[in-house]
């Protein structure tokens, strides 16, 4: 049992450039969720998809774009990769009103 | 503004001794309250919940929680630490609906010889 998989689980690119993460889930759970981490701050919420065919945005969406590709997958998306977003990425997924399961995360450097 | 508060940041104890990490939520209601661990390199593992009911939850690796509607408070305790419980701890809040997870900034726990 997968749970929820994420990858690249590292990567480092130059300002300006364009990437996806992936994200997958086998637990057939309606909600997925992009979260990043940064020193001090907890997670923040960057784009949440309450279930197959709907996204919305969280707490620090400027910069990202998502999709939901079925049920299973929930990608984001960096158009143009800053510093700033420097961070280690995590998806959830969930039932509604039930816990988070998390993979384990996707380490990224902007340089 | 609904919010999360771990007020440590970092608590250092001594293996065996009893641990008490706190958290603070400020909503209306009674949300649903977590609490998840981190280790290194990990992602975030489910220690308890409160959904309703009993306030006092257990959970996984001898963890339990009190909810204390009073004081908007759900803090996590264990009777003796290991060293394998050093790990950051976070605090989460549903507010309810399908509301997403509002998580606290966490709670760093070393634990020494």
């Amino acid at each position: 049992n997968a749970g929820v998989t994420q990858t690249p689980k590292f990567q480092v690119l130059k300002t300006g450039q364009s990437m996806t993460l992936q994200c997958a889930q086998d637990m057939n759970h309606n909600s997925m969720y992009w979260y990043r981490q940064d020193p001090g701050m907890g997670l923040r919420l960057i784009y949440y998809s309450a279930s197959e065919g709907t996204t919305d945005k969280g707490e620090v969406p400027n910069g990202y774009n998502v999709s939901r590709l079925n049920k299973r997958e929930f990608s984001l998306r960096l158009e143009s990769a800053a510093p700033s977003q420097t961070s280690v990425y995590f998806c959830a997924s969930s039932l509604a009103n039930s816990p988070l399961h998390f993979g384990n995360g996707t380490r990224l450097t902007v340089t | 503004a609904q919010s999360v508060t771990q007020p440590d940041i970092h608590i250092t104890v001594s293996e065996g001794a009893s641990l008490e990490l706190r958290c603070n939520y400020s909503y209306g209601a009674t949300p649903y309250l977590f609490w998840y661990v981190q280790s290194p390199g990990q992602g975030l593992q489910l220690l308890l919940k409160y959904f309703s009911g009993d306030t006092l939850v257990q959970g996984i690796k001898g963890f339990e929680a009190e909810f204390k509607r009073s004081q908007s408070s759900f803090n996590l305790r264990k009777p003796s630490v290991h060293w394998s419980d050093a790990a950051e701890y976070f605090c989460a809040v549903a507010p309810g609906g399908n509301t997403p997870l509002v998580f606290g900034k966490g709670t760093r726990l070393s634990v020494i010889a």
